[in-house]
C-alpha cells in the first residue's frame, strides 16, 4: 500500500514554543491530507483537512490560529501547534488519500507524540 | 447519533480463537469501508478495503458489508497474539472519513 511518512514521532517542548509536524506521501500524490488528533483510548479527532494550493478547511472548534496547516506540495503537508500549552499534549496523526485510488482509502502516518512541559 | 458506532471492547481471546468485529454506522450514503490495526502509540494500518456490500477475503482476515443493516465486520482467523492491537472501522463520505471509536482486542498465548 501507500506509504505516508510523518516527522518527528515525538517531540517534547517547553510551553510556549512552537512545534511543526511534517506529513509527507513518499509514492503518491495527495491533493488533501487530514491532521487528526487522537487521546488515550478514543478515535480520531479529525482537526483539519489540508488542500493543496488552498486555505485548509478546519473543524468547528479546532482554532485555525493555533494550529496552522500549510500543504505547499502534492507530497507534503505541515501541522505547526503555535505557542503550545499542556493541554496540546496529544498524539497527532495524518493521513492522505491516494488520489491515483480515487481517494477512497486513507492511509497514516506513524504520529506524532507531542508533550508540552 | 454518532455516524459510526463501534464497541470499544476490551475483547480478549485465546490464541486460535475467531473474532469478531463489527461496526453500525447510520448514513446509507457510505460506499467504502475500510478496517484498520493500530498499535499502541503508532498510527493505523490500512488492513482491509471493501466497496458496497459483500465479502472480502485477505489470508485469516475476512471484511463483510451489509448495506441494508448499515453492518460491518471483520473476522480475524486462528487469531494469534501479534493481533492483539486496536481495530478501527472506518467509512468515507463526501470528501471525509469517519472513525470509529475502535474495539481493543486481546489474543492471550
Amino acid at each position: 500500500g501507500a506509504v505516508v511518512s510523518q516527522h518527528p514521532s515525538r517531540v517534547i517542548c517547553k510551553s510556549g514554543t512552537s512545534v511543526k509536524i511534517e506529513c509527507r506521501s513518499l509514492d503518491f500524490q495527495a491533493t488533501t491530507m487530514f491532521w487528526y488528533r487522537q487521546f488515550p483510548k478514543q478515535s480520531l479527532m479529525l482537526m483539519a483537512t489540508s488542500n493543496e494550493g488552498s486555505k485548509a478547511t478546519y473543524e468547528q472548534g479546532v482554532e485555525k490560529d493555533k494550529f496552522l496547516i500549510n500543504h505547499a506540495s502534492l507530497t507534503l503537508s505541515t501541522l505547526t501547534v503555535t505557542s503550545a500549552h499542556p493541554e496540546d499534549s496529544s498524539f497527532y496523526i495524518c493521513s492522505a488519500p491516494d488520489r491515483g485510488q480515487a481517494n477512497t482509502e486513507a492511509f497514516f502516518g506513524q504520529g506524532t507524540r507531542l508533550t508540552v512541559v | 447519533q454518532k455516524e459510526v458506532e463501534q464497541d470499544p471492547g476490551p475483547l480478549s481471546v485465546p490464541e486460535g480463537a475467531i473474532v469478531s468485529l463489527n461496526c453500525t454506522y447510520s448514513n446509507s450514503a457510505f460506499q467504502y469501508f475500510m478496517w484498520y490495526r493500530q498499535y499502541s502509540r503508532k498510527g493505523p494500518e490500512l488492513l482491509m478495503y471493501t466497496y458496497s456490500s459483500g465479502n472480502k477475503e485477505d489470508g485469516r482476515f475476512t471484511a463483510q458489508v451489509d448495506k441494508s443493516s448499515k453492518y460491518i465486520s471483520l473476522f480475524i482467523r486462528d487469531s494469534q497474539p501479534s493481533d492483539s492491537a486496536t481495530y478501527l472501522c472506518a467509512m468515507k463520505g463526501f470528501n471525509k472519513f469517519y472513525f470509529g471509536s475502535g474495539t481493543k482486542l486481546n489474543v492471550k498465548p
